[in-house]
């Protein structure tokens, strides 16, 4: 079936450091991959998306890329920020038309310390 | 700009009770959904409307029903309240049921602890 598996958190970060998140998918079809994000006490925020192999998608300095051949969406950031400290989820969509749910990982928790 | 308001914000219930959760969107979407979010487990998709006038059930359906009230309102109904529905819900909305480059927009979600 349908998969998305994220890194276990927590990840705890000085301010400045490289952020990397890893995700990896097991889907049918060829699946939009999202990262979502939530700051403590709210719903989940769509961080950015990717709809085809090696496509890149890029959002408040995160980046990820689509990569059909080792099924990641890994999260990347260069230089986190004390805001940046929250949950991160990695969400699949399959292809062909399925209706619009999404298949969300875990969730990594980042805590990002001054 | 309110997006998606969910009611209540926190809930306690005794095993047995029954309760509904309340769901409202403003920006004219077709699609909306609950989940439940738990630690360990993500998000699990309990039902879920495409548009108006359709319901369906999603992964973890059991113990749940739903109603789409309209195009603006989705609600969830507890019957028969147990433990293992002590949760975190989540209701969301998307503008098109069959395009997978439609975001969700969440709430920010109902604590229900059932005891």
């Amino acid at each position: 079936g349908n998969s998305v598996t994220q890194m276990e958190g927590p990840v705890t970060l000085s301010e400045e450091a490289f952020l990397t998140i890893n995700c990896t998918y097991t889907a049918t079809g060829y699946p939009s991959l999202f990262w979502y994000v939530q700051y403590p006490g709210e719903g989940l925020q769509l961080l950015l998306k990717a709809t085809k192999a090696d496509d890149k998608g890029s959002n408040k300095g995160f980046e990820a890329t689509y990569r059909k051949e080792t099924t990641s969406f890994h999260l990347e950031k260069g230089s986190v920020q004390v805001s940046d400290s929250a949950v991160y989820f990695c969400a699949l969509r399959r292809g062909g038309g399925a209706t619009n749910k999404l298949i969300f990982g875990t969730g990594t928790l980042l805590a990002v310390q001054p | 700009n309110a997006g998606v308001t969910q009611t209540p914000k926190f809930q306690v219930l005794k095993t047995g009770q029954s309760m509904t959760l309340q769901c409202a969107q403003d920006m004219n979407h077709n699609s909306m959904y609950w989940y439940r979010q738990d630690p360990g487990m993500g998000l699990r998709l309990i039902y879920y409307s495409a548009s108006e006038g359709t319901t369906d059930k999603g992964e973890v359906p059991n113990g749940y029903n739903v109603s789409r009230l309209n195009k603006r309102e989705f609600s969830l109904r507890l019957e028969s309240a147990a433990p293992s529905q002590t949760s975190v819900y989540f209701c969301a909305s998307s503008e098109l049921p069959s395009s997978y480059n439609s975001p969700l927009h969440f709430g920010n979600g109902t604590r229900l602890t059932v005891t």
